[in-house]
C-alpha cells in the first residue's frame, strides 16, 4: 500500500534533549511538509522540501531541523532550543507542480501525526 | 496566497445536507480550490477540488461561481462520523502551503 508513516506515534521530551520525529513516504512525491498543531488550531508549517537535497523554512522553524538526504524520508529533529514543544506533529507530501506557470493544485496526503510532550 | 474566510464552526442534524462556505476575493488565475477533512488525532485528508463551476465525488460536492470569489463545501446527508474540522486552502504563498484555522463541524443527533 502506498502510503505516508510517521513514527513514534506518541514521543516525551526530558528537558535539553533533541529528539527525532521519523516520516517515510512511498507516493514517490518530490515535495514533503512538517506542520505543527497546538490544541483547538489550525495547522502551521515548520519546514518544507519540494526535491532532495534542498528545503526551505515555513513559519515557525526556530527550534526545529530538517533534512531531507533521500526522497523517501524527511525526518523532524525538535531542539533544545524549541522551548514550547508539546504539540501534534504532522508530515505529509505532495506531487509539485513546478513549472514556469505554477498553478496551486497540490494535494497533501498526511501520516497519523506524533504526539510530542514534555516530561 | 488569497486570504480564506471561512465560519469557525457549525451545528448540523443527521441526514441534513450541510454546506460551508469559504471566501477568498483575491484568488488568482493559477488557483484551484481544495477542502481537508480532520478527525480529532488524525491528520487531514483531502476530500475534494476545484477551478470553476461544479465537481462532485462520493463524497462531496464543491460549487464555485464564475467569478471564483468563493467556494461552497456541500457533504449530503450528513452523519454524525463526519463531525470533523474542515479546510478551504486557496494558493501558496511563496510556495508555502497555509492552512487557516478552519470551519469545526459538529453533527447533532
Amino acid at each position: 500500500d502506498g502510503g505516508i508513516t510517521q513514527s513514534p506515534k506518541y514521543l516525551f521530551r526530558k528537558e535539553g534533549q533533541n529528539v527525532t520525529l521519523s516520516c517515510e513516504q512511498n507516493l514517490n512525491h518530490d515535495a514533503m511538509y512538517w506542520y505543527r498543531q497546538d490544541p483547538g488550531q489550525g495547522l502551521r508549517l515548520i519546514y518544507y522540501s519540494q526535491i532532495v537535497n534542498d528545503f526551505q523554512k515555513g513559519d515557525i522553524a526556530e527550534g526545529y531541523s530538517v533534512s531531507r538526504e533521500k526522497k523517501e524520508s524527511f525526518p523532524l529533529t525538535v531542539t533544545s532550543a524549541q522551548k514550547n514543544p508539546t504539540a501534534f506533529y504532522l508530515c505529509a507530501s505532495s506531487i509539485y507542480p513546478g513549472g514556469a506557470f505554477r498553478v496551486t493544485n497540490e494535494k497533501l496526503f498526511f501520516g497519523s501525526g506524533t504526539q510530542l510532550s514534555v516530561l | 496566497l488569497a486570504k480564506t474566510t471561512q465560519p469557525i464552526s457549525m451545528d448540523s442534524y443527521e441526514g441534513q445536507e450541510v454546506n460551508i462556505t469559504c471566501s477568498h476575493n483575491n484568488i488568482a488565475t493559477n488557483d484551484y480550490i481544495t477542502w481537508y477533512q480532520q478527525f480529532p488525532s488524525q491528520g487531514p485528508r483531502f476530500i475534494i477540488q476545484g477551478y470553476k463551476t461544479k465537481v462532485t465525488n462520493e463524497v462531496a460536492s464543491l460549487f464555485i461561481p464564475a467569478d471564483r470569489k468563493s467556494s461552497t463545501l456541500s457533504l449530503p446527508r450528513v452523519s454524525l462520523s463526519d463531525t470533523a474540522v474542515y479546510y478551504c486552502l486557496v494558493g501558496v504563498r511563496d510556495d508555502k502551503i497555509i492552512f487557516g484555522k478552519g470551519t469545526r463541524l459538529h453533527i447533532l443527533p
